[in-house]
């Protein structure tokens, strides 16, 4: 079974420019979510997309972040314009969010490392 | 908010030791995985335990939900084993929509010596 995909890997931006990430969950899974991680803290939840529905974005900053989820399975997220704090790991992750057994544990994609200059 | 507290948050291991790692959170949960974040910065599914014993080669995890804690054992540790170990929990919503985010603590970082 595939894992999670994430493009690109590295992302190296001046601020004040937008850039894109690209999210492709594990088959099947009908829960999508964006961490931030920043160096040296644990992963923080971004945006929450259950199918192509936004769940939760309590925590995105809607001025300069937007995500959307097509169709209920790739996502984007992009940052427009990036500001220095940006800099930080994004992290995709999905999950089956069945009520049963293991249905809602997280499966994390290899991350996006952005930085901005 | 839910609190996760992890400890210690630095180990060195001589290789071939032994160690354990904790977490403790400040509410009940439904939800409580344990990750390995490799120097590259994958994290890595160690086990999702939000109760009870679990065995996975030389690693083992037990979480007591009553006392909110869990613990991560680490046998015999091989340089392999380096990188940041994360615990996440999450407390479902009532109504079972809604926010399922990961609430991580900020990890152990293991570097394991030869």
């Amino acid at each position: 079974e595939a894992g999670v995909a994430q493009s690109p890997r590295y992302k190296i931006i001046e601020k004040r420019q937008s850039v894109a990430f690209w999210c492709n969950p594990i088959s099947g899974h009908a829960t999508l979510y964006w961490y931030q991680q920043i160096l040296g803290q644990g992963p923080k939840l971004l945006i929450q997309f259950q199918n192509n529905g936004v769940v939760d974005d309590s925590q995105l900053p809607k001025d300069r972040f937007s995500a959307e989820r097509l169709k209920g399975v790739d996502s984007t997220l992009k940052i427009q314009p990036a500001k220095l704090e940006d800099s930080a790991v994004y992290l995709c992750a999905s999950s089956l969010s069945r009520l049963t057994g293991t249905g809602y544990e997280q499966y994390f994609g290899p991350g996006t490392r952005l930085t901005v200059t | 908010g839910i609190q996760v507290e992890q400890s210690p948050p630095d180990l060195i291991l001589q290789e071939g030791a032994n160690s354990t790692l904790r977490c403790n959170f400040s509410d009940s949960v439904n939800n409580l995985q344990w990750f390995h974040q490799n120097p590259w910065g994958q994290l890595i599914n160690l086990f999702y335990i939000p109760s009870g014993t679990k065995q996975n080669g030389r690693l083992s995890a037990t979480t007591v939900a009553t006392e909110r804690y869990s613990l991560l054992y680490i046998s015999s540790s091989q340089t392999t084993d380096s990188g940041v170990y994360f615990c996440a929990v999450v407390i479902a919503p009532y109504s079972g929509a809604g926010s399922y985010q990961l609430t991580f603590g900020k990890g152990t970082k293991l570097s394991v010596i030869p």
